[in-house]
């Protein structure tokens, strides 16, 4: 089956400088990546998301690379927030989805 | 729409006793999920339906974890006998389509003692 790897675990970052957080997927299949936000507390919620026919896709201050080749995809987050501050999940499914394989988590803190 | 609700938010018991959790998908969705998430284990697929219909259960962890979906509206999670390593928070999902955003209610935080 699929299995995700992400890294770092933590991440701390000065406000306003960018965030940077790294995936690999085993499975060559996998064609969706979505990356989801968790507040301490609260439920996952989708920030963005990337098909495998896309490199790359941005929406505000928040970006998401796809390397096929090499199987791996990066979420980039520029000039931070403190309500950045959260923990950020990758996954990867394949076309068949409901298989949705979740990596380990990265606890990103946002200092002002 | 309310987006996905579960019940309860919180739930303690003992071991040895059956825990019920609940959950109403988002209307019109076709699939729905549940979630483990622990510390150690992150967030884990244990069984999903598909119109009502159990797909992939191969995430349940053991025989004591069953899962029905009796209409659109409702699914349940069981737990029994329940036991201290089930403490968890438990999510439920539910999505539109193929590889779409997947939309997890608030939780219910089990934990057995």
């Amino acid at each position: 089956g699929e299995n995700v790897e992400q890294h770092p675990s933590t991440l701390s970052v000065q406000e306003g400088d960018s965030a940077v957080i790294k995936c690999t997927y085993s499975d060559s299949a996998s064609n969706y990546f979505p990356w989801y936000k968790q507040e301490l507390g609260k439920r996952p919620q989708l920030i963005i998301d990337i098909r495998s026919n896309v490199g790359e896709k941005k929406d505000q201050r928040i970006a998401v690379t796809l390397n096929k080749t090499a199987k791996h995809f990066s979420l980039h987050i520029t000039e931070t927030q403190p309500e950045d501050s959260a923990v950020y999940f990758c996954a990867a499914s394949r076309g068949s989805w409901g298989k949705l394989q979740f990596g380990a988590g990265t606890q990103v803190v946002v200092t002002p | 729409d309310a987006g996905v609700i579960q019940s309860p938010r919180h739930e303690v018991t003992e071991m040895g006793q059956e825990v019920t959790l609940r959950c109403k998908p988002i209307s019109g969705h076709d699939y729905l999920f549940w979630y483990r998430q622990t510390m150690m284990r992150g967030l884990e697929l244990l069984i999903y339906f598909n119109n009502n219909v159990p797909i992939d259960d191969s995430g349940m962890p053991e025989d004591r974890f069953s899962a029905k979906m009796p209409n659109a509206s409702f699914s349940t999670l069981k737990i029994q006998p329940s036991e201290p390593r089930d403490s968890a928070v438990y999510f439920c999902a539910s999505g539109g389509a193929l590889n779409t955003e997947a939309f997890f209610g608030q939780g219910t935080r089990l934990t057995v003692v």
